[in-house]
């Protein structure tokens, strides 16, 4: 069946640096994907959206990159604080009703 | 909007006791999905709503498991009996349409002794 799921487990970042965070999916139809971070002991919360039409959306700090042709899409996070340091996951949810999540990756902020 | 909101927040239960969460969606939200999250399994999908009506169970773990939607402004998720492995967080979340975004509660934490 279909799947979302993430290249890397765990990143960790010096405060301050740029984070990147990578999703791969697997149905060439998606033309939907969102990203969510999870704080802990929190549910998890909508970032920022982006739909196929597009290859790029911005945010505040937060920007995400979508790539058709190798069905890739990144979370790029800008000068990260230690607020940031959250598990993050992306959702595909136009491969059906059913809102699937991958394992999700682990940022944490390094002082 | 209050957001979707779960209870209790917290559950303590011995095994093999009945326990009964409880979820109400946002307010318009026509689409339903109760998920688990543990350390070892992540997030998983248990099952989800249209309209008030199950659509997907598959992700129920075995029959004592069961999940209502008596209209469209509440839901349970029940487990009788509960097992120690039962022990996860469970959470609500509610969406309006297709592809749209899913609005989570901030879950239950259950904990089967």
């Amino acid at each position: 069946g279909e799947s979302v799921g993430l290249h890397l487990p765990t990143l960790s970042v010096q405060e301050g640096d740029n984070s990147i965070i990578n999703c791969a999916y697997s149905n060439s139809a998606s033309d939907y994907f969102i990203w969510y971070k999870q704080e802990s002991g929190k549910g998890p919360q909508f970032i920022i959206d982006i739909r196929s039409n597009m290859d790029k959306r911005q945010g505040q700090r937060v920007t995400v990159l979508l790539n058709k042709t190798v069905k890739h899409l990144s979370l790029q996070i800008a000068a990260t604080q230690p607020g940031d340091s959250a598990v993050y996951f992306c959702a595909d949810p136009s491969s059906g009703q059913n809102f699937v999540f991958g394992p999700g990756t682990r940022l944490s902020v390094l002082p | 909007d209050a957001g979707v909101i779960q209870s209790p927040r917290h559950e303590v239960t011995e095994m093999g006791q009945e326990v009964t969460l409880r979820c109400k969606p946002i307010s318009g939200h026509n689409s339903l999905f109760w998920y688990r999250q543990t350390m070892m399994r992540g997030l998983e999908l248990l099952i989800y709503f249209n309209n008030n009506v199950p659509i997907d169970d598959s992700g129920m773990p075995e029959d004592r498991f069961s999940a209502k939607m008596p209209n469209a402004s509440f839901s349970t998720l029940k487990i009788q009996p509960s097992e120690p492995r039962d022990s996860a967080v469970y959470f609500c979340a509610s969406k309006q349409g297709v592809d749209e975004k899913l609005f989570f509660g901030s879950g239950t934490q259950l904990s089967v002794l």
